[in-house]
């Protein structure tokens, strides 16, 4: 069963830093979407993505961050100047209509 | 937005013992989903079940939309079936909203 695949699983960086955090989707999906998860909490959604365009965002999903489709592929997450609070568990999804989301197994971010 | 909550927050089982969780929303959907997240924090897709009953093996769920609930029942709970069970909605091809979870301890 195709699945959506995430990386890096786990992510250690200093506050202040960049990261990228990289998804692919399943091939033939086209809405593609980031979660957060902070440790204990419940997931949050951040952004929606569809026609290479942010379709939905939330108020969470402020200047720091951003999501690009580079290629045909790949669906990224950055964060340009890392804060204590990112740290979370960050969540692709991705789908092909209006059904089932799929998720990824997700990238765990420490910010130190 | 769409308000999601679940029921109870924790449940502590013994092994072999029977559990129903429920998930109420504020306001129609038409996409539902039940998660299992695993002690490594995946999210493990259950159920996609806007309307209807659906059965896979131990676990199964109905959502009556019109109510605005969902229920997952598992049977004969074994102690893999430990860790916080999600119920998410959304309507059309929009974002999911997430319940709270509810936590699940299956004890020997």
């Amino acid at each position: 069963e195709p699945e959506v695949t995430q990386t890096p699983s786990h992510q250690v960086t200093q506050m202040g830093q960049e990261v990228i955090l990289r998804c692919v989707p399943i091939s033939n999906h086209l809405y593609f979407y980031w979660y957060r998860q902070i440790l204990g909490q419940k997931v949050e959604f951040l952004v929606s993505f569809y026609n290479n365009e942010i379709s939905e965002k939330s108020e969470i999903f402020d200047d720091q961050f951003s999501v690009e489709r580079p290629d045909g592929s790949n669906f990224t997450l950055k964060i340009r100047s890392t804060k204590l609070e990112d740290s979370a568990m960050y969540f692709c999804a991705s789908k092909a209509s209006s059904e089932t989301q799929y998720f990824g197994p997700g990238t765990r971010l420490l910010v130190l | 937005g769409i308000q999601v909550e679940q029921s109870p927050p924790d449940l502590i089982l013994q092994e072999g013992a029977n559990s129903t969780l429920r998930c109420n929303f504020s306001d129609s959907v038409n996409n539902l989903q039940w998660f299992h997240q695993n002690p490594w924090g995946q999210l493990i897709n259950l159920f996609y079940i806007p309307s209807g009953t659906k059965q896979n093996g131990r676990l199964s769920a109905t959502t009556v939309a019109t109510e605005r609930y969902s229920l997952l029942y598992i049977s004969s709970s074994q102690t893999t079936d430990s860790g916080v069970y999600f119920c998410a909605v959304g309507q059309g091809w929009g974002k999911f909203q997430f319940g709270a979870g509810t936590q699940v301890v299956v004890t020997p």
